[in-house]
């Protein structure tokens, strides 16, 4: 079975903070392919990342940062210096071929408090 | 344009009601999806159109019914809902269906059934 468990419900910083949100994934399939989302409270679910079972280079992206490593199935997401501007809900994702199409499943999603 | 639109913003319907929520992409993309997302929840699927045509439907009640009048356009036709319907229902769409495509959301409707 397939499945996206991000422990941590809600995660709160103070401005300038580093915070890693943790992201472990279940599937059999060798392929595959994982995201991450942030959803403002506005409500639109904002791309972050794409990485794909074979490629386990960390990456980087200004403040953020990913670390997967296919030993321990996880997929972390790391933000530094937080910003107000941060605070959101973050979701991990798994795409997951269904019927011929992919599909995402989510996880339950971190809720992220920066306060100033 | 990487945007994806949705109308109305906000909806509140009766549970006789029948109304539609739209949806459009205009960056060329073959596959729009519908998400249902309640309270601290993440979304859950709903439809999945690839090239117009309906390929998954997530066992959905029939009082929800999609449709995809050409490429751009997505539309769901709410009819009979019931006060449990009352949720944030999110549009995407990708490039393809396959698993690489990422999805680009919509800001979503929040719909309120009384």
């Amino acid at each position: 079975a397939q499945k996206v468990t991000q422990a941590q419900t809600e995660i709160s910083v103070v401005e300038k903070e580093d915070v890693t949100l943790d992201c472990v994934y279940e599937t059999r399939d060798t392929t595959y392919y994982l995201f991450w989302y942030k959803q403002p409270p506005s409500g639109e679910l904002v791309f972050l990342i794409r990485r794909n079972s074979f490629d386990e280079q960390n990456e980087i992206s200004g403040r953020y940062s990913w670390n997967f490593q296919k030993s321990t199935s996880s997929f972390n997401f790391t933000i530094t210096a937080s910003q107000v501007v941060d605070s959101a809900v973050y979701f991990c994702a798994l795409s997951l071929m269904n019927s011929g199409y992919s599909t995402l499943t989510f996880g339950k999603g971190t809720m992220l408090l920066v306060s100033p | 344009d990487t945007e994806v639109t949705q109308t109305p913003k906000h909806l509140v319907m009766g549970m006789t009601n029948k109304k539609s929520l739209k949806c459009e992409q205009h960056m060329g993309h073959r596959a729009m999806y519908w998400y249902k997302q309640k309270a601290k929840k993440p979304p859950e699927l709903m439809f999945v159109y690839s090239y117009e045509k309906l390929s998954i439907n997530e066992s959905v009640p029939s009082r929800f019914s999609p449709e995809c009048p050409n490429s751009s356009l997505l539309n769901l036709h709410l009819h009979a809902l019931q006060p449990e319907d009352s949720a944030l229902y999110l549009c995407a769409s990708s490039p393809g269906y396959r698993g690489w495509d990422e999805q680009y959301f919509g800001p979503g409707t929040r719909l309120t059934v009384t």
